[in-house]
């Protein structure tokens, strides 16, 4: 069956750029988050969807990350104006349900490259 | 805030041996639960174990057991008879109420693993 996928797998931008990133969760699963993944570090929460509601964007680090997920399947998450700092690989995550219980899938990430 | 740490950035094995990856965590929280993640080198992070913290018998899939030590917050891997396909880096990872509405796992820096043929 197809897992969570992620376009696209690499992606350089220049400081200033605007850049979009998507994800295609696991079809039926309710919730999904989206993970900063620095170098040599472990993911840090972003931002979760149930269905096409945000419900905690508490993670984005500045105003110039935005997710959306209109129709509660696809996600993309915006970054504007990138900054060298936001180099990073961004992962994207789906689960069935909402709660600790539902295991998360993961995709495969998206690597951003800020130069 | 739930915090994870895990103390060892590195670890290696011998093939066919055992190895037990060490991780605690910080939470007020008495319902909650525990994973260990597994990120292969540029492949996609999968779940290796689960355990709930209500749960005081200690998760085992397959070589993949845990020593769960709910007062200590202690939470560790033990991998059994290691194999190359086992080198990776190991996420200890807590999943709980954020109190936001979300279940989002917050990660460890992570373990990496290296199995020795």
């Amino acid at each position: 069956g197809a897992g969570v996928s992620q376009s696209p797998r690499y992606k350089v931008a220049k400081r200033g750029q605007d850049v979009a990133l998507r994800c295609d969760p696991i079809s039926g699963h309710v919730s999904l988050f989206w993970y900063q993944q620095a170098l040599g570090q472990g993911p840090e929460f972003l931002t979760y969807f149930q269905n096409e509601a945000q419900l905690d964007k508490s993670g984005l680090p500045s105003d110039r990350f935005f997710a959306e997920r209109p129709e509660g399947s696809v996600s993309t998450l915006k970054i504007q104006r990138t900054q060298q700092e936001d180099s990073a690989v961004y992962l994207c995550a789906s689960s069935l349900e909402q709660g600790s219980y539902y295991e998360q899938y993961f995709g495969p990430g998206t690597r951003l490259t800020v130069t | 805030a739930q915090t994870v740490t895990q103390s060892q950035p590195e670890m290696s094995v011998q093939e066919a041996e055992t190895v037990t990856l060490s991780c605690t965590y910080d939470t007020s929280e008495s319902d909650y639960y525990l994973f260990w993640y597994k990120q292969p080198p540029s492949r996609q992070m999968i779940l290796v174990i689960r355990q709930e913290a209500y749960k005081q018998q200690n998760a085992t899939e397959n070589r993949f057991s845990v020593n769960f030590q709910k007062a200590a917050k202690s939470f560790s891997l033990k991998i059994s008879d290691s194999q190359l396909g086992d080198a990776a880096m190991y996420f200890c990872a807590y999943g709980g109420d954020s109190g936001a509405g979300s279940y989002q796992l917050t990660f460890g820096k992570g373990t990496k693993l290296s199995v020795i043929p």
